[in-house]
């Protein structure tokens, strides 16, 4: 069955260092691929996504994300980290193949120490 | 402000009981999605309508139920409640029906079963 899997329940990052969140998923064939993040009370707002081509993805809020098709992975990156970053971040994907709707991660929740 | 509103933001409520919670998507967006939110659970996708008609069909519960109206607006309705269906609702609306690259999420309903 089709998942996505974020490893990270929870991470503490230092305001101003990097940031480095997993995701990896399991799908068919290559799925469309998003990170979406939660601010507390809020729903989710897209961060940025990945259908094909480049492998490096820009985002809002000067987050990136990598595709990996070796590792399967989709990981989140942000070079420094601002304390306003704290909230829970949704990795998630979609296969037209498999339906029309997206399969989210578990979460991972960041907190960002001064 | 995403656009989608749902109401109520919060309920409260007694095992054995139904409630229906509403979802008014975005101007001109055809699709709407419903989603579960739970710390054990994650984001469970539960069900999706497009245009009117039933798109496709998550986890969702026999006890659960939606429909969406012609004026687009969604309802969820959720009868004989359990403990566990204590969660926070979210809809999400899009303009087609592949919603992952424009999937907007109102701020959810928290539903409490006492």
């Amino acid at each position: 069955a089709q998942s996505v899997t974020q490893p990270d329940i929870h991470i503490t990052v230092s305001e101003g260092a990097s940031l480095e969140l997993r995701c990896n998923y399991s799908y068919g064939a290559t799925p469309y691929l998003f990170w979406y993040v939660q601010s507390p009370g809020q729903g989710l707002q897209l961060l940025l996504k990945y259908f094909s081509g480049d492998t490096l993805v820009q985002g809002i809020k000067g987050f990136e994300a990598e595709f990996k098709r070796s590792q399967s992975s989709f990981n989140l990156r942000k070079p420094s980290v601002h304390w306003s970053d704290a909230a829970e971040y949704f990795c998630a994907a979609l296969s037209i193949q498999a339906g029309t709707a997206l399969i989210f991660g578990k979460g991972t929740t960041l907190s960002v120490s001064s | 402000d995403s656009g989608v509103t749902q109401t109520p933001k919060h309920l409260i409520t007694a095992t054995g009981q139904r409630v229906t919670l509403r979802c008014s998507p975005r101007s001109g967006d055809l699709s709407v999605y419903w989603y579960q939110q739970s710390l054990d659970q994650g984001l469970q996708f539960l069900i999706q309508y497009y245009n009117g008609e039933e798109r496709a069909k998550g986890n969702i519960l026999e006890r659960f139920s939606a429909q969406q109206f012609p004026d687009l607006h969604s309802e969820l309705n959720l009868s004989s409640l359990e403990l566990g269906d204590s969660a926070l609702y979210f809809c999400a609306s899009s303009p087609g029906t592949a919603g992952g690259e424009k999937l907007f999420f109102g701020s959810g309903t928290q539903l409490s079963v006492l």
